[in-house]
């Protein structure tokens, strides 16, 4: 069955990096656009990133352009979610997912999720 | 930019009937849209894919008493024989090609 699951996250200081990882596993990877979608405390679902299964096609949200770098590693089933220069409004938790199959745009499959504070 | 307008909030009572609507911003309402549920402190979970002329397709192991439907910009999840567990956050969402989008959620209470 489908498994995607996250690691990484924590509690970091305004300005410092943090990389969370998604291995995933019970499909064939390569085939599937994979995302990374937020929660903030109390908030509702932000989509932050996504990547395409050959790493050709990248979605950043604006408020991460340019300080979040996504990416893949097919031959390991992982996905990496790099950020850097973190915020205080980037304090939520992170969920890695799967596109659904055939479906470009539906996010059929979830990870546990992964705390990320950032906070002074 | 897609707007997914969605409603805060809604209830209705234990073993009734509820129609959630995700309505799509202007120039975006032939979109389809997907349903996700969530409940507290667990990740949210993809129930359905509606698409304009209504039709929709579950994802596994989704009951039967839910189901989805449109009309115009309108997207609905109708949840039929309500029961506690179908309290939850209910989030829409949409694409197109470089951005995808949640609508706001709407917390639905089952008295």
């Amino acid at each position: 069955q489908v498994q995607l699951v996250q690691s990484g996250g924590g509690l970091v200081k305004p300005g410092e990096s943090l990389r969370l990882s998604c291995t995933a596993s019970g499909f064939t990877f390569s085939d599937h656009y994979m995302n990374w979608i937020r929660q903030a405390p109390g908030k509702g679902l932000e989509w932050v990133s996504y990547m395409s299964g050959s790493g050709s096609d990248i979605y950043y949200t604006d408020s991460v352009k340019g300080r979040f770098t996504v990416s893949r590693d097919n031959t390991k089933n992982s996905l990496s979610l790099q950020m850097n220069s973190l915020r205080a409004e980037d304090t939520a938790i992170y969920y890695c997912a799967r596109d659904r199959d055939g479906d470009y745009g539906v996010a059929e499959y979830w990870g546990q999720g992964t705390l990320v504070t950032v906070s002074s | 930019q897609i707007v997914l307008t969605q409603s805060p909030s809604a209830s209705a009572s234990l073993g009734a009937s509820v129609k959630l609507t995700c309505t799509l911003g202007r120039g975006h309402s032939t979109f389809a849209i997907a349903w996700y549920q969530q409940h507290p402190e667990k990740g949210p979970r993809f129930l359905m894919k509606v698409d304009s002329d209504g039709s929709h397709d579950k994802g596994d192991g989704i009951p039967d008493r839910l189901s989805g439907s449109s009309s115009g910009a309108e997207r609905y999840l109708t949840i039929s024989s309500l029961q506690s567990e179908d309290e939850a956050d209910y989030y829409c969402q949409t694409w197109n090609t470089g951005i995808r989008v949640f609508g706001g959620g709407t917390k639905l209470t089952v008295l």
